[in-house]
């Protein structure tokens, strides 16, 4: 089984409708990410949870909210969906356990990415 | 501020060519950097990466080495095969965070 799991894979939408995606994770990390891709963009950071708690802007927020459930659990929802949020869409974690004392990130595990199409 | 440029693509070889894919950062502080990996309909995979200055992170005959004089993390491969095709990311964390900071992404692909 996957340990990070993205639902839904692929989602077609209406300008104007309001979507969720949603991410889990079996691996026990505390610190989940929402990322969009882009062709020719890469990776661009949308937000990101270090605990349930703890939640923040990243490079390109507007116009998505998220939310923590669960330290399993991280939702990015698009309120007002338009054409040019058309992406594919990752989730990623990672742990700060382990980490050498003179810090650095770890790792980071990515989901299968959902592909979303608005019309 | 922090940034990750690598070469664009698509970079087209034949089975068993020597590879070379050019990254270049900026950054503040002392960042790890890492390569990813995307096949095709698939999410990253974690390729490599180093964590200080001279390292070198190596995984499945790829290599790279950390050069903060010329603050380069190049991706290497003697002999790539075609199941190499797939989308290279590099990547650089943000010191002291868990944020990464990626490239654009370059295409390989590999004919028989």
């Amino acid at each position: 089984d996957a340990d990070v799991t993205q639902t839904p894979r692929n989602r077609i939408t209406k300008t104007g409708k309001r979507i969720m995606l949603e991410c889990s994770q079996t691996k026990g990390h505390d610190r989940m990410y929402w990322y969009r891709q882009d062709p020719g963009l890469g990776l661009r950071l949308i937000y990101y949870s270090f605990d349930v708690k703890d939640i923040n802007k990243g490079e390109i927020s507007d116009g998505y909210s998220v939310s923590r459930q669960a330290q399993a659990k991280f939702s990015l929802s698009l309120e007002s969906a338009i054409p040019n949020q058309t992406a594919l869409y990752f989730c990623a974690t990672s742990t700060t356990r382990g980490l050498a004392v003179l810090g650095g990130t770890d790792t980071q595990y990515f989901g299968p990415g959902t592909r979303l199409t608005v019309l | 501020g922090n940034s990750v440029t690598q070469m664009e693509g698509p970079v087209t070889l034949s089975e068993e060519a020597f590879l070379t894919i050019n990254c270049t950062y900026t950054a503040t502080g002392y960042p790890s950097l890492f390569w990813y990996v995307q096949y095709p309909g698939e999410g990253l995979q974690l390729l490599l990466k180093a964590t200080k200055a001279d390292d070198k992170g190596s995984n499945k005959g790829f290599e790279a080495t950390y050069r903060k004089e010329t603050t380069s993390f190049h991706l290497e491969k003697g002999s790539v095969q075609v199941s190499d095709s797939a989308v290279y990311f590099c990547a650089l964390s943000v010191y002291n965070t868990d944020k990464l900071i990626f490239g654009t992404g370059t295409r390989l692909q590999v004919f028989p």
